[in-house]
């Protein structure tokens, strides 16, 4: 089975903090992603990533940075959080880059902004 | 852009009562469907996907959906829910050749016993 592991269950930041989520996959899977959850909106795309150094900007990339130096890894940043980034976080990972592969997830990072 | 509806936001139903759950998405190309479950607490789980082929497609833990194309749905069904079955559900669509899923706003189906 895949696992996607997000390194935190819940997290609690300030307002103007430079904040970190990170998510690691152990399927060897290239393509990998984050979502933002928030109640009424479903899933929104942040950011996405297909290979190692690359990456391209999902439907809410404004206030995000993104990082992938290593194929299992998939960084989310929050250069100066704000409050209106409370939300759950989630990540997610595809084998490939074919529109039929489904994702796989982690259990989320609910990040609250203070 | 690719739209996915799921027009009841909540659904509650009796325990060992038949449950429907509605998706309907937006584009006319060709297109591939999943289901997705969330317990509380947890990441998304999927339950079922439709590539090609039959349009019913069976899942787990009983779930079940059939793909519509002239009527562009993916309603997904059970026969009959247990109290486990509560949980969000997320239709989710993506077109050939895209990279991106595109995510109903999901449904919460809550099991009274």
């Amino acid at each position: 089975d895949v696992k996607v592991t997000q390194s935190s269950r819940y997290l609690v930041k300030r307002t103007g903090e430079k904040v970190f989520l990170e998510c690691v996959q152990d399927m060897d899977h290239e393509n990998m992603f984050w979502y933002r959850q928030d109640p009424g909106l479903g899933l929104r795309l942040i950011y996405f990533s297909y290979d190692v150094k690359m990456k391209e900007k999902g439907d809410i990339p404004e206030g995000y940075s993104v990082s992938r130096e290593k194929k299992e890894r998939f960084s989310l940043i929050l250069e100066s959080a704000s409050t209106n980034q409370t939300s759950m976080y989630l990540c997610a990972s595809s084998l490939n880059t074919g529109s039929n592969q489904p994702q796989h997830f982690g259990d989320g990072t609910r990040l609250s902004i203070l | 852009a690719q739209s996915v509806t799921q027009l009841d936001s909540q659904v509650p139903v009796f325990e060992e009562a038949p449950v429907e759950l509605r998706c309907n998405y937006s584009s006319s190309v060709s297109v591939y469907l999943f289901w997705y479950v969330q317990y509380p607490n947890q990441g998304l789980q999927l339950l079922l996907k439709y590539l090609s082929g039959s349009t019913l497609v069976k899942g787990i833990n009983g779930f079940e959906a059939e793909f519509n194309k002239s009527q562009t749905s993916f309603h997904l069904r059970k026969p009959s829910v247990h109290i486990s079955d509560t949980a969000e559900y997320f239709c989710a669509v993506s077109e050939n050749g895209a990279n991106n899923l595109f995510f109903g706003t999901g449904t919460r189906l809550t099991v009274i016993p």
